[in-house]
């Protein structure tokens, strides 16, 4: 069935580096766009950025210089790296997927909570 | 980027009470628009796809509906396990968009 699972530190000190991996399974990530979407504590989501079936990334306008998206198709995993980090980056960030004309944002990882603090 | 106005932030009715939660478009989306149901500690749970259509498994005491660039989340019947933040999300255009989330309670 299809899952997807974001893993990574849960806490980061300021000025430094994220790293998560979204793993996949039960799609492919050559059929499915992958996207990442944050929540701070008690607040909204954003949407970050997206990686297309085809390798093309999108992102945020607000994120776009601290953010990079990547994957790698063989391990079936999707990866965010965001650097600069600073205290309003702590809340929730998920992974989720849709596929043009097919479905939109239908699954949901757990989600992985990060807390940037010194 | 196109904004999304969600109304009330948050709201407290009772059981049984018919609740509306509504999306202010500031572009067209279309019908290009997903209502989320959301959980303390847990991810977004799609409920309505395409502004008016019930995704699998919800109840049909919830629907979705359009009037212009007003979308609307209707509960009929408010029971205690709909208790949770409620979303829109665009996705005409990118960046999608989400409005500011309602929080509904138990009055």
């Amino acid at each position: 069935q299809v899952q997807l699972k974001e893993s990574g530190p849960g806490l980061v000190q300021p000025s430094q580096t994220l790293s998560l991996t979204c793993t996949v399974s039960g799609f492919s990530l050559t059929s499915y766009n992958v996207h990442w979407v944050r929540q701070p504590p008690g607040k909204g989501l954003e949407w970050m950025g997206r990686m297309r079936y085809n390798g093309d990334t999108s992102y945020n306008s607000a994120l776009k210089s601290r953010l990079s998206i990547s994957r790698d198709t063989s391990k079936n995993q999707v990866f965010l790296k965001m650097n600069s980090l600073q205290t309003d980056d702590t809340g929730t960030y998920y992974c989720t997927r849709d596929r043009l004309g097919i479905t939109t944002f239908d699954y949901w990882g757990q989600g992985v909570m990060v807390t940037v603090s010194s | 980027d196109i904004q999304m106005t969600q109304s009330p932030s948050s709201m407290s009715a009772s059981l049984g009470d018919r609740v509306t939660i509504t999306c202010q478009a500031s572009q067209d989306i279309g019908n290009n628009l997903i209502w989320f149901q959301q959980k303390p500690g847990k991810s977004p749970r799609p409920m309505i796809y395409y502004a008016t259509n019930l995704a699998n498994g919800v109840p049909s005491r919830f629907s979705g509906s359009r009037s212009g660039s007003d979308y609307s989340l209707t509960i009929s019947s408010l029971e205690s396990e709909d208790m949770a933040d409620y979303h829109c999300l665009q996705y005409k255009q990118y960046p999608p968009t989400f409005g500011a989330g309602t929080k509904l309670e138990l009055k």
